[in-house]
């Protein structure tokens, strides 16, 4: 019973790097999302995906690409690494995007820090 | 801008008092969760609320959705040493067809044996 699956779980990038933290689900969820939590500011959207072939912005999105070609993997892809990316990554999913009714489930979350 | 401010921000209590924290907002929100998250895993999903005013027990958990739908509480009978974790508030909000989840800042809470 994997539910959402993140790797890697620990990270150091040099600034200027790429790199892609990979997510996987196995509950055929349509929708995923990728939030970034840091210290005193809570969980934040980065991207979202209410399918596969369909992406959209969250509410930080500049400095991270995602694609979403199948229905279980929504990888997050920084594109040249800052140090104000330095953070702890969560993949979600939800059976629709819809919070009512819905449970919506996390990974154990990427740690990612850049120098 | 902060869309939910959570508070405390911190509390830390002796096993077996009680304790609320409060989820507030200026913004109507269609529903509400609640999130546990302990230390190097995720959050966890602990309730819903939906209508305004509605109140919804979890064992030793109380959780209140405010009657204009702006501000929720969660109430802790006889805190445990296992309620020990960051608690989340989350609101939902529909905008142009699509909901979007926005999380509070969280409360830290200490539960001491």
């Amino acid at each position: 019973n994997a539910g959402v699956t993140q790797t890697p779980k620990f990270q150091v990038l040099k600034t200027g790097q790429s790199m892609t933290l990979q997510c996987a689900q196995d509950m055929n969820h349509e929708y995923m999302s990728w939030y970034r939590q840091d210290p005193g500011m809570g969980l934040r959207l980065i991207h979202y995906s209410v399918g596969a072939g369909i992406t959209d912005q969250g509410e930080v999105p500049n400095g991270y690409n995602v694609s979403r070609s199948t229905t279980e993997d929504f990888p997050l892809r920084l594109l040249s690494a800052a140090p104000s990316q330095t953070s702890v990554y969560f993949c979600a999913s939800s059976r629709t995007y819809m919070s009512s009714g819905n449970t919506i489930y996390f990974g154990e979350g990427s740690w990612l820090t850049v120098v | 801008t902060q869309l939910l401010e959570q508070s405390p921000q911190f509390l830390s209590i002796q096993e077996g008092e009680n304790l609320t924290v409060y989820c507030n907002s200026s913004s109507v929100f269609s529903s509400l969760q609640w999130y546990r998250q302990e230390p190097g895993e995720g959050p966890v999903l602990l309730v819903t609320v939906v209508t305004g005013g509605e109140v919804k027990k979890l064992k030793r958990l109380t959780f209140q959705f405010g009657d204009a739908r702006k501000d929720s509480s969660l109430h802790i009978t006889a805190a445990q040493p296992g309620d020990t974790g960051l608690y989340l508030c989350a609101g939902a909000m529909n905008s142009f067809g699509n909901e979007k989840l926005t999380f509070g800042t969280g409360t830290r809470l200490t539960i001491i044996p």
